[in-house]
């Protein structure tokens, strides 16, 4: 068990560029989840998968939000056209388990994206 | 909207101190977890109650969950700087798919 990862941990692009975040989830966990936080508060929802099913999509998740997991291992999620406000943590987690409901979430360490 | 709203929002205590933080909702949840996050890293989860009323204890921590499943506290006992952190209380609902909507968060410091 090696953990989630994330890549990469930082990155600062220009507004208007367009930026993606990959998130390896722990091998054998058939849910993955991407989160945003902004400093201090807690991670709010943006998608979930399970297996290479994207189930749910928050409503902050705007059309310039896209997020795969072709294979249902890995995941991308791509920003397109930045905006300064996109500027936050985006977390990934995965978790394993029928009852999701209480299942522990694992987290990666997280993309910290700077729009400048 | 935040479901989820938890106090206080920022902590600041000696150690050897008690305190308590406390996460509060007007819905009803299957499940509340809670988590501990350092700056530059991911939440690590503490625990998971589920039943109403539940209380578990790790070490100096003890977590309960509301009788009525909307709200839920975390008591840490004689506070050392290691504890210093941001806790988030997560809720998670069986009826709304496989989201878990989390607290505010409150960020503790322990001062040596």
């Amino acid at each position: 068990d090696t953990g989630v990862s994330q890549n990469p941990r930082h990155k600062i692009t220009k507004r208007g560029q367009n930026v993606t975040f990959r998130c390896d989830p722990i091998s054998e966990h058939n849910r993955l989840y991407w989160y945003r936080q902004t400093l201090g508060q807690g991670p709010e929802f943006l998608t979930y998968f399970q297996n290479e099913a994207q189930l749910e999509k928050s409503r902050l998740l705007s059309d310039r939000f896209s997020a795969e997991r072709p294979k249902g291992s890995f995941s991308t999620l791509e920003i397109q056209r930045t905006e300064q406000g996109d500027s936050a943590m985006y977390l990934c987690a995965s978790s394993l388990g029928m009852s999701s409901y209480n299942s522990p979430l694992h987290f990666g360490n997280g993309t910290r994206l700077t729009v400048t | 909207t935040q479901l989820l709203e938890q106090s206080p929002q920022f902590l600041s205590i000696q150690e050897g101190e008690n305190l308590t933080v406390y996460c509060n909702s007007s819905s009803v949840f299957s499940s509340l977890q809670w988590y501990r996050q350092e700056p530059g890293e991911g939440p690590v989860l503490l625990v998971t109650v589920v039943t109403g009323g539940e209380v578990k204890k790790l070490k100096r921590l003890t977590f309960q969950f509301g009788d009525a499943r909307k709200d839920s506290s975390l008591h840490i006992t004689a506070a050392q700087p290691g504890d210093t952190g941001l806790y988030l209380c997560a809720g998670g609902r069986s009826n709304t798919g496989n989201q878990f909507y989390f607290g505010t968060g409150t960020s503790l410091t322990v001062i040596p």
